[in-house]
């Protein structure tokens, strides 16, 4: 079945630098990838999500690129903000299939 | 706003007690609903797949019979935790399927339940 590999597990960035989390995935036929920020104590947001027939996606100061022949795809925060700080979660999934399969997080610390 | 509602956000119960936890759909429906219990700093931890007007599916290794999941409408699916331990203690987090946004999921605030 599908793995989702995540790193790094903690990433620590001068505010106003850019942070960049990577993922891999083992299975080529997962067609959906989102991020989702997590807040301390509280559920998981999703403020990302790229589909295989794009390669890369934006939305403001956050993007995510897609290189399906490696399957892996990365999370990408630019100008970042002490508001940034949460764990961040990449995921895989087959449309066909309900799951999401998760990677194991990383622990993103902005310092002012 | 938030598009998936859990209820309680918090509660502590006693050893022994049974104590159901409420997702709901805001604004769509959802016919297949997630329950997840996580850790502290870890992942989530997928329990169940809920399907709307069917049995739930169980992961491996979880209780059916002490994690009971109803989903009887599609904007409803519920989590009791049965006689419920202080080992049941956790995050517990749901999350829905809206099929009409391309399958993207969307995630409850969390519950966290404490069993003293």
């Amino acid at each position: 079945g599908e793995n989702v590999e995540q790193h790094p597990s903690t990433l620590s960035v001068q505010e106003g630098d850019s942070a960049v989390i990577k993922c891999t995935y083992s299975d080529s036929a997962s067609n959906y990838f989102p991020w989702y920020k997590q807040e301390l104590g509280k559920g998981p947001q999703l403020i990302i999500d790229i589909r295989s027939n794009v390669g890369e996606k934006k939305d403001q100061r956050i993007a995510v690129t897609l290189n399906k022949t490696a399957k892996h795809f990365s999370l990408h925060i630019t100008e970042t903000q002490p508001e940034d700080s949460a764990v961040y979660f990449c995921a895989a999934k087959i449309d066909s299939n309900y799951q999401l399969i998760w990677g194991a997080g990383t622990k993103l610390i902005i310092k002012p | 706003g938030a598009v998936v509602s859990q209820h309680p956000s918090r509660v502590i119960c006693k050893s022994g007690t049974s104590v159901k936890i409420e997702c709901r759909s805001l604004d769509f429906q959802a016919t297949t609903m997630f329950w997840y219990r996580q850790f502290p700093k870890q992942s989530l931890m997928l329990m169940a797949t809920s399907n709307e007007g069917s049995k739930a599916t169980y992961e491996q290794g979880v209780e059916k019979d002490k994690f009971l999941i109803n989903h009887a409408s599609l904007t409803l699916s519920t989590l009791t935790v049965t006689s419920a331990h202080p080992e049941d203690s956790s995050f517990y987090i749901c999350s829905a399927r809206d099929t009409g946004k391309g399958n993207t999921i969307y995630f409850g605030e969390g519950s966290w339940l404490t069993v003293v």
